[in-house]
């Protein structure tokens, strides 16, 4: 089953604006992972933040993850038509348990 | 090495069918996991298996049946299945089955099943 909640569900935006997804999830975590899945491929690990972290950043990547409401983001700047992805943050439940997915389209 | 291979890439089976599967890692990684994934849906945990034990089985039915042969390959066996079973079937792998230790999964690029 699903442990988070992701929005939006899809998101289009012009090459060189940021996105923001956001993750809400259910129970309490040690860490979050993101991940990205282009169509119809396997899911690539971009970052991971842990319950005691606030804010992490990674290249073009940034996550935050506040504890209290439960909750994440991932902010992609400057984005590029290659960032165009499916994205899905996961839980550490009994293993991995993804969100249900922010469909990416980063138009030229 | 640090990918997970998965074959075949694509599947066509009728529900008569027998077929697998098949995984392979070669990255040292001790848990090695299963998931289903439908369309515009996210991945769904099957089974995981930890130093080559099944130590999670989700409630998947028994026409799934997962095998691990070793610590580099894992399998899954099919049977009977049904045209709801069609979806993407990705194996992923990791230095630990203690997801609270926070270590990323390494997915395959996933089998397409379609069952007829």
């Amino acid at each position: 089953s699903q442990q988070g909640e992701e929005d939006p569900q899809a998101l289009s935006i012009q090459e060189g604006e940021n996105a923001t997804m956001n993750c809400s999830y259910k129970t309490s975590i040690n860490n979050l992972q993101w991940y990205r899945q282009n169509s119809g491929r396997g899911l690539v690990h971009l970052i991971l933040i842990r319950s005691n972290e606030r804010e992490k950043h990674s290249g073009r990547l940034r996550v935050t993850l506040d504890t209290s409401k439960k909750s994440s983001s991932l902010l992609i700047t400057a984005s590029r038509a290659a960032d165009t992805a499916s994205y899905f943050c996961a839980t550490d439940r009994r293993a991995l348990t993804f969100g249900s997915g922010t469909r990416l389209q980063v138009q030229p | 090495d640090t990918e997970v291979t998965q074959t075949p890439k694509h599947l066509v089976m009728g529900m008569t069918n027998k077929k697998s599967l098949k995984c392979e890692q070669h990255m040292g990684h001790r848990a090695m996991y299963w998931y289903k994934q439908k369309a515009k849906k996210p991945p769904e945990l099957m089974f995981v298996y930890s130093y080559e034990k099944l130590s999670i089985n989700e409630s998947v039915p028994s026409r799934f049946s997962p095998e691990c042969p070793n610590s580099s390959l894992l399998n899954l066996h099919l049977h009977a299945l049904q045209p709801e079973d069609s979806a993407l079937y990705l194996c992923a792998s990791s230095q630990s089955d203690r997801v609270k230790l926070g270590y990323g999964y390494t997915f395959g690029s996933g089998t397409r099943l379609t069952v007829v």
